[in-house]
């Protein structure tokens, strides 16, 4: 009954290489998010969806692409890793309140993303 | 661009102790949240406060909130060991309404038994 899962939890991969990361939220909110915690535990925003659409797109390389099939779900493929790409990439989902869009984010158990 | 900023980076204490962490951000929010992270794992949501909220507990967490200094605290007390952890501090900003928190770089409390 987890209620934002994310798999894998470790990924380890060589550079060129295509990988996706898979995220499903069962808490029925509307926004899901991408972010990236570097090896400083810095936390960035990626990507953010709200109902399927997107709605934040950082400055990310194009290499990125975050997928919505339906609103419990949100994948992120990442073509021709590089080994900056290198971190924890955490899937997140949160509800809106009062019109206030993430009023509280829960955040799945983070995938190890390594690349050699 | 990275709106909060935590102080201090580290904290370590002895059990029991009260623990202060404190964040400031630069723009004007629709509120202030904080999470806490154990190694190698998610975040965890502890609390929210609301830009219109100056003070909110939570069991044995405070927080402020001074919007005039753009600036919160968090107030752990009587700590124990299982709050070892990071500390995150996270603003969701007001000028757009899209979910987007801001992360600061994180206080790393160690409480020792």
């Amino acid at each position: 009954d987890t209620a934002v899962s994310q798999t894998p939890k470790y990924l380890v991969t060589q550079m060129g290489n295509d990988k996706s990361i898979k995220c499903e939220q069962n808490l029925g909110h509307d926004t899901m998010y991408w972010y990236k915690q570097d090896s400083k535990k810095f936390l960035k925003i990626m990507f953010s969806y709200n109902n399927k659409e997107l709605i934040i797109n950082e400055t990310v390389p194009n290499r990125f692409s975050p997928k919505s099939p339906d609103k419990a779900h949100l994948n992120l493929h990442i073509n021709s890793l590089e080994l900056g790409d290198s971190a924890v990439y955490f899937c997140a989902s949160s509800p809106t309140d009062r019109g206030i869009v993430g009023t509280e984010a829960f955040f799945g158990q983070g995938t190890r993303l390594t690349v050699v | 661009s990275q709106q909060g900023e935590e102080d201090p980076q580290a904290l370590s204490i002895q059990e029991g102790e009260n623990a202060t962490m404190n964040c400031s951000y630069k723009t004007s929010i629709n509120n202030l949240q904080w999470y806490r992270q154990n190694s190698g794992r998610g975040l965890v949501h502890l609390i929210l406060i609301r830009s219109n909220e100056r003070e909110k507990h939570s069991g044995r967490l405070r927080v402020t909130l001074d919007t005039s200094k753009k600036s919160s605290s968090l107030l752990i007390t009587a700590s124990r060991a299982a709050d070892t952890a990071s500390y995150f501090c996270a603003t969701n900003q007001g000028s757009s309404n899209t979910g987007k928190l801001i992360f600061g770089q994180g206080t790393t409390l160690q409480v020792k038994p």
